[in-house]
């Protein structure tokens, strides 16, 4: 079973700043959050990873509290082709990972016009 | 750098057929994996090869089953089909974590869309 928990879906005006939430609470010490996305019926694309402390790249923002039960992916200026599905993924560092990435059904990003 | 590519991108077989599907990783990664996505389960994971070994595996019959090539390309091969087995599947690279340490990014490639009729 997913270790995380993500609203179904959310809706976000076109050029506004899209915030998806993500709930881990029973996230251990050697695990790592990730975010991936995936547009209809293409492959997952990565988006970033974090430990523990705020991560940010090209594509968006990762703000992990700092007791790291939850998390925001933050998208600065959302477009229309930011509309996806979007998997929080809890997952162990170092050698682990044995039964591969956990997807749970993820919050679908809708990006309003 | 080029990403990960699946072929054939569609398939149609018919029920106990076999099939065997493609991945080849970005330059340089060496751990492959398999996933299975339908509309009722989601994304599943199926195995993952390293180094042409299969180092673990998720939830599935004995009728999936893969292979990694020296050159660390690899095969996903689904034999007697069934209707059930329709599905998006997705292979995904990575450096393997005897290379990249503490984390192992994983990247997808377009997936291949099977259909049993």
């Amino acid at each position: 079973d997913a270790k995380t928990t993500q609203p179904p879906s959310m809706d976000c005006a076109e050029g506004r700043a899209a915030n998806l939430p993500c709930n881990h609470s029973t996230i251990s010490g050697n695990e790592y959050v990730y975010w991936y996305r995936q547009i209809h019926s293409q492959g997952p694309q990565y988006i970033i990873h974090g430990l523990k402390n705020n991560e940010t790249n090209e594509m968006a923002s990762l703000i992990i509290t700092e007791d790291r039960k939850s998390s925001t992916l933050i998208l600065p200026h959302a477009t229309l082709r930011d509309t996806a599905v979007y998997y929080c993924i809890v997952r162990v560092a170092g050698g682990g990972g044995a039964d591969g990435l956990t997807f749970g059904k993820g919050t679908h990003l809708i990006i309003q016009p | 750098k080029a990403g990960v590519t699946q072929t054939p991108r569609y398939l149609i077989k018919t029920r106990g057929q076999q099939v065997t599907l493609s991945c080849s990783p970005i330059s340089g990664h060496r751990s492959v994996s398999w996933y299975q996505q339908t509309p009722g389960q989601g994304l599943q994971f199926l195995f993952e090869y390293f180094s042409e070994t299969q180092r673990n595996k998720g939830n599935f019959p004995g009728r999936f089953s893969g292979r990694q090539f020296s050159n660390s390309r690899s095969e996903m091969n689904v034999s007697t089909l069934e209707l059930g087995d329709s599905a998006l599947y997705l292979c995904a690279s990575s450096l393997g974590w005897e290379t990249s340490g503490s984390t192992d990014t994983q990247y997808f490639g377009p997936g291949t869309r099977l259909t049993v009729l």
